[in-house]
């Protein structure tokens, strides 16, 4: 049982492309977060959110608490973006993470 | 201000075994969490600690045991390796279980 479905699982994009990421899960939150994973392995923190919408330079993410979903969004995308995006959630009954498997995204020049 | 950093970056074993991975942390946060990544799975939550002194649990614990004795440091113990614990290990910080984790770069390790 994954409590926290990834799609699409690959992407590949021209340079400049608009692109969605979905994000499902089945569990309470307290949090939703988004990270990238880059080809050399490390992972840094997108965003986190519990409501609504942030933006962060071309990336946007929004959630949906009563659907149980979230979105990634990259705007104008570009080479440098190629990563995997990972969605995962923090479970309100505490101390608790479920992570998707990832989505691998590739953005051709 | 290095963040989060792991030691060490790689390491060969053989079935058997024992080893100690180290995290520690430079922005005297209070949880801190150890996970695996294999392919074709998300990371799982081995152990987790939220505060020092303390440990839990998490989703895949066998095997694994950790100890807490200084806030910035978070130890992970392999008693006696076996082939099923190759893996990538991250370590990850955070203030609180609801805020954004920061991770460390990775420990890529590999049981023959």
């Amino acid at each position: 049982k994954n409590e926290v479905e990834q799609s699409p699982q690959n992407l590949t994009a021209q340079e400049g492309e608009f692109i969605t990421i979905n994000c499902s899960y089945s569990v309470g939150i307290s949090a939703l977060h988004w990270l990238q994973q880059h080809p050399g392995g490390g992972i840094v923190s997108l965003f986190m959110l519990s409501s609504g919408k942030k933006k962060h330079g071309r990336l946007i993410a929004t959630i949906n608490i009563q659907e149980k979903h979230s979105s990634l969004h990259i705007t104008a995308s570009h080479p440098r973006d190629s990563a995997v995006y990972i969605c995962a959630v923090s479970s309100n009954t505490g101390n608790q993470f479920y992570f998707g498997t990832g989505t691998s995204l590739t953005v051709i020049p | 201000n290095a963040g989060v950093t792991q030691t060490p970056k790689f390491r060969v074993l053989k079935t058997g075994q024992s080893m100690t991975l180290l995290c520690a942390q430079d922005m005297n946060h209070e949880y801190m969490y150890w996970y695996r990544q294999d392919p074709g799975m998300g990371l799982r939550l081995i152990h987790y600690s939220v505060g020092e002194g303390t440990t839990a649990k998490g989703e895949v614990p066998d095997g694994y045991n950790v100890s807490r004795l200084k806030k910035q440091n978070f130890l992970l113990g392999l008693e006696s390796a076996a082939p099923s614990q190759t893996s990538v290990y991250f370590c990850a910080s955070s203030w609180t279980d609801y805020y954004e984790q920061y991770f460390g770069p990775g420990t890529r390790l590999t049981v023959t």
